[in-house]
């Protein structure tokens, strides 16, 4: 059964930076792209990005270029993303995702 | 970036109905290697999105067969032939072709 099971929920202060974790298995990590998901309270979905663990091929959505790092671990079959210069705009749900598996979600709340 | 406009937004629907879902695309959507990647994704209240359909019109592994997918080039669509209590959510359409992936704003399935 494929299974990707991100870390627990954070709080974090503005201009802080969050790293959220995605933990894979049942499949060959190395065989898809991790592609890491934004969504708003209430809104839609937006993609951030992507790491290739085969190659680490990254690929970033402009919107986030700058402050998102995106990484794979083959040794842990895990990658990462790292947002960083955290805004109240940030507060959002960030899923991880293969071609066909989602994460169960993250919530990032920025808050003073 | 390729735009995915998706009709209606919003869809209330009586239980053993049929709803359809539209998607269009900025641009054609058929890759180099001559595959269209056109997803439908579903997500229920409170959880992260699922795949539904693949590559226009494939069947993700345990999809109900009242769900299917149907369109090229720049025009799609998703139905449901006979809409359930468990369909209501929002669906997505998002396009995997050229990166950025990008999706359509969602179209929230409701129960009348």
């Amino acid at each position: 059964e494929v299974q990707l099971v991100q870390s627990g929920a954070e709080v974090k202060k503005p201009g802080a930076t969050v790293k959220i974790s995605c933990k894979v298995s049942g499949y060959t990590f190395n065989d898809y792209y991790i592609h890491w998901v934004q969504q708003a309270p209430g809104k839609g979905l937006e993609w951030m990005g992507l790491v290739d663990p085969e190659d680490d091929e990254i690929i970033y959505a402009e919107k986030f270029q700058g402050r998102v790092t995106i990484t794979a671990d083959t040794s842990t079959d895990t990658a990462y993303m790292e947002l960083s210069s955290l805004r109240s705009e940030d507060t959002a749900m960030y899923y991880c995702a293969t071609k066909d598996y989602w994460g169960q979600g993250t919530l990032v709340t920025v808050s003073s | 970036d390729i735009v995915m406009t998706q009709t209606p937004l919003s869809s209330p629907v009586t239980l053993g109905q049929p709803a359809s879902i539209s998607c269009r695309s900025s641009q054609s959507l058929v890759h180099s290697n001559g595959n269209t990647y056109l997803s439908w994704l579903q997500q229920r209240p409170g959880q992260p999105p699922r795949l539904l359909i693949y590559e226009i019109s494939n069947r993700f592994s345990g999809v109900p067969d009242r769900f299917s997918g149907s369109g090229a080039g720049t025009d799609f669509t998703l139905k449901i032939s006979r809409v359930e209590a468990e369909d209501v959510g929002v669906y997505y359409c998002m396009q995997g072709t050229q990166d950025p992936r990008t999706f359509g704003q969602g179209t929230k399935l409701e129960i009348k």
